[in-house]
Parts: C-alpha cells; sequence; structure tokens
C-alpha cells in the first residue's frame, strides 16, 4: 500500500509526558500537513511542509508543539509536556504540487492521543 | 475570515432514500472545494474536488456540485456502507500556503 502511514496509531500518556508521532507521506509527494481533529470536529490547520522547509504554521500551534521534516521525507511531531487538551486525533496528510498538478490533500490513519 | 458550514448535522435515510448533503462556505478567492469521507476513528478519504461554479463530479453513487456560495452532495440509492460522515473543506486565496478549513460533517445512517 502506498498511502500515507502514520505511527503510532493509538498513544496514552499521562499529562505533563513528551509524545512524538510520525508520518510517511505518499511517496515523491513534496508537501506535508499535519491537522488536529476533536470529537464532532472537522479537522484543523496545524502547519505544513513543501520539502523540508516548514512554510506555515497555525496559531494552534503553541510553543509546545515542534514538527520537523528532515530530508523532505517523512516528518515528525512532537509535543512536550502534553495538557489534557492535547487529547485528540493528529493527522497527517500528503499532496503533490507542481505545474498543472492540483493540490489535493491524502490523509492518513491518524493518530490518536488520549492524556490521562 | 473563511468559513464553511455543513448541513445537517446528522441525517438518517433508508437504503434506496435519495437525499443531498449541504456545504456553504464563505472565502475570499476560492482555489478549490473538497469532498471527504470519513469512516469511525480512520483518516477523510478524498471524494471530489471542484474548482468554479457549475463544475460537478460523479463518483458511483454520489454526485458533487458547486455554485459560488454552496456546494451540494447528492446520494443517489444509497446503500448501507455509504454511511459515514461526510466532510467538505475549502483552499482559499487568503491562506498563504494551503491549508483546508473545513466544516463539521455531516453523519450519514443508512439502514437496511
Amino acid at each position: 500500500d502506498t498511502g500515507v502511514s502514520q505511527d503510532p496509531r493509538h498513544k496514552i500518556t499521562k499529562r505533563g509526558q513528551n509524545v512524538t508521532f510520525r508520518c510517511d507521506p505518499i511517496s515523491e509527494h513534496n508537501r506535508l500537513y499535519w491537522y488536529r481533529q476533536t470529537l464532532g470536529q472537522g479537522p484543523e490547520f496545524l502547519t505544513y511542509f513543501q520539502n523540508e522547509a516548514q512554510l506555515e504554521k497555525s496559531r494552534l500551534l503553541s510553543d509546545r508543539f515542534s514538527a520537523e521534516r528532515p530530508k523532505g521525507s517523512f516528518s515528525t511531531l512532537e509535543i512536550q509536556r502534553t495538557e489534557q487538551g492535547d487529547s485528540a486525533m493528529y493527522l497527517c496528510a500528503s499532496s503533490l504540487k507542481g505545474l498543472g498538478s492540483t493540490d489535493t490533500q491524502y490523509f492518513g490513519p491518524g493518530t490518536r492521543l488520549t492524556v490521562l | 475570515e473563511d468559513q464553511v458550514t455543513q448541513s445537517p448535522e446528522a441525517l438518517r435515510l433508508q437504503e434506496g432514500e435519495s437525499s443531498s448533503l449541504n456545504c456553504s462556505y464563505t472565502v475570499s478567492g476560492l482555489r478549490g472545494l473538497f469532498w471527504y469521507r470519513q469512516d469511525p476513528g480512520k483518516g477523510p478519504e478524498f471524494l471530489f474536488t471542484l474548482y468554479s461554479a457549475g463544475e460537478e463530479k460523479e463518483k458511483e453513487r454520489l454526485k458533487a456540485t458547486l455554485t459560488k456560495k454552496e456546494s451540494f452532495l447528492h446520494i443517489t440509492a444509497p446503500k448501507p456502507e455509504d454511511s459515514a460522515t461526510y466532510l467538505c473543506a475549502v483552499q482559499g486565496g487568503n491562506q498563504a500556503g494551503t491549508a483546508l478549513i473545513f466544516g463539521k460533517g455531516t453523519t450519514l445512517s443508512v439502514s437496511s
């Protein structure tokens, strides 16, 4: 399967701990996005990369959140000093943006974070 | 501010009972309107992209249409396997990047 993959699928942690999620985009996709989704809501944009450059960050992305995409391939999202309000589904998406191509974002299965 | 409103929040249909889901949007400079399907506990699955008013796209029992203010997802003769949450999202010209602005979704339940 060549879709977007995310690891882990589920994470339970205690308040104050750090967690890190990984996303592997569709091969050759140059854009990678992170979204957060809580129950009954649509996904909310957090940040995006074009290749290895982080080009946009939402105001939702507090200083406890950091994302990287070394070498423009996989990406990691780290949350430091987790809070109960961080409990959500964290979604990764990727797209191929080039001349004449659409910018359709394809999503992974998500990582469900529960902060106790 | 870019905004997406979906209605109804929930819809219950009998198998074979056709209906439509609505997505109203406010955006400066629409670059694209997207429909996704999301099953419980899974990530959104891409269905359609629409770019300009008057455009229509079809896939099996689903048909998406677009006007300058709203989009409709028409479901013809639905089956139980069409039960899911359907999300609408827009990509606007005000965004420096490519963030999608999502509505809250319509949860569709189809019973046999």
